[in-house]
């Protein structure tokens, strides 16, 4: 079955202890991004990858990193969290990346920070 | 820069009724204009998109959506709503040159009355 997976999908932590959410998808797509699902603002989108080892800004790149080793794989990394990234936050991917492609979503991961 | 809007927040139907959702968007010619629904703990899954032609698109579920340009809007319609049919819905922008990342509206939440 095609699909995006992420872990874990709830995490609480506290400020400052480094986390990472994991991101995977077997559809061979060439591109991937993260966004951020807040109320009243929609989905906004965090960074993206448009291939191995090709990572770029989104709209709201501010306390995270990422990177792209594998083609499938795509994780978020929380260096240092604090409050202001609690969040929902999902997983996509779409085939090559252009913008009338279909984005496949991953189940969302429900991140508190104390 | 593109924007969308969606003026509803909450929006409140009777199961069998119809329903319209409303988006508005923002951008300098006609982009790529997408519905996606999110299911309660589920991630974004496509509802219907529009690129060109035909005005009047068809999706998934029993949705429709019609792009008027004059307008800049994108509505979502279901002539008989179900209760399945409760959950969040984002309309969702694509730009045809530069920028390849979508720009979702807010979300309206779909609550359906027996």
């Amino acid at each position: 079955e095609a699909q995006v997976t992420q872990n874990p999908r709830y995490l609480i932590t506290v400020t400052g202890k480094k986390l990472t959410v994991t991101c995977s998808q077997n559809m061979n797509h060439e591109y991937m991004s993260w966004y951020r699902q807040d109320p009243g603002l929609g989905l906004r989108q965090i960074y993206y990858s448009m291939n191995v080892e090709v990572t770029d800004k989104g709209d709201v790149p501010e306390g995270y990193k990422v990177s792209r080793k594998e083609k499938r794989n795509f994780p978020l990394i929380l260096e240092s969290p604090s409050p202001n990234q609690t969040s929902l936050y999902f997983c996509a991917s779409s085939l090559n990346g252009g913008s009338q492609e279909t984005q496949y979503f991953g189940p969302g991961t429900r991140l508190l920070v104390l | 820069a593109q924007s969308v809007t969606q003026p509803d927040i909450h929006i409140t139907v009777s199961e069998g009724a119809s329903l319209e959702l409303r988006c508005n968007y923002s951008y300098g010619a006609t982009p790529y204009l997408f519905w996606y629904v999110q299911s309660p703990g589920q991630g974004l899954q496509l509802l219907l998109k529009y690129f060109s032609g035909d005005t009047l698109v068809q999706g998934i579920k029993g949705f429709e959506a019609e792009f008027k340009r004059s307008q800049s809007s994108f509505n979502l319609r279901k002539p008989s709503v179900h209760w399945s049919d409760a959950a969040e819905y984002f309309c969702a922008v694509g730009g045809r040159t530069g920028r390849r990342a979508l720009t979702f509206g807010s979300g309206t939440r779909l609550q359906v009355q027996p």
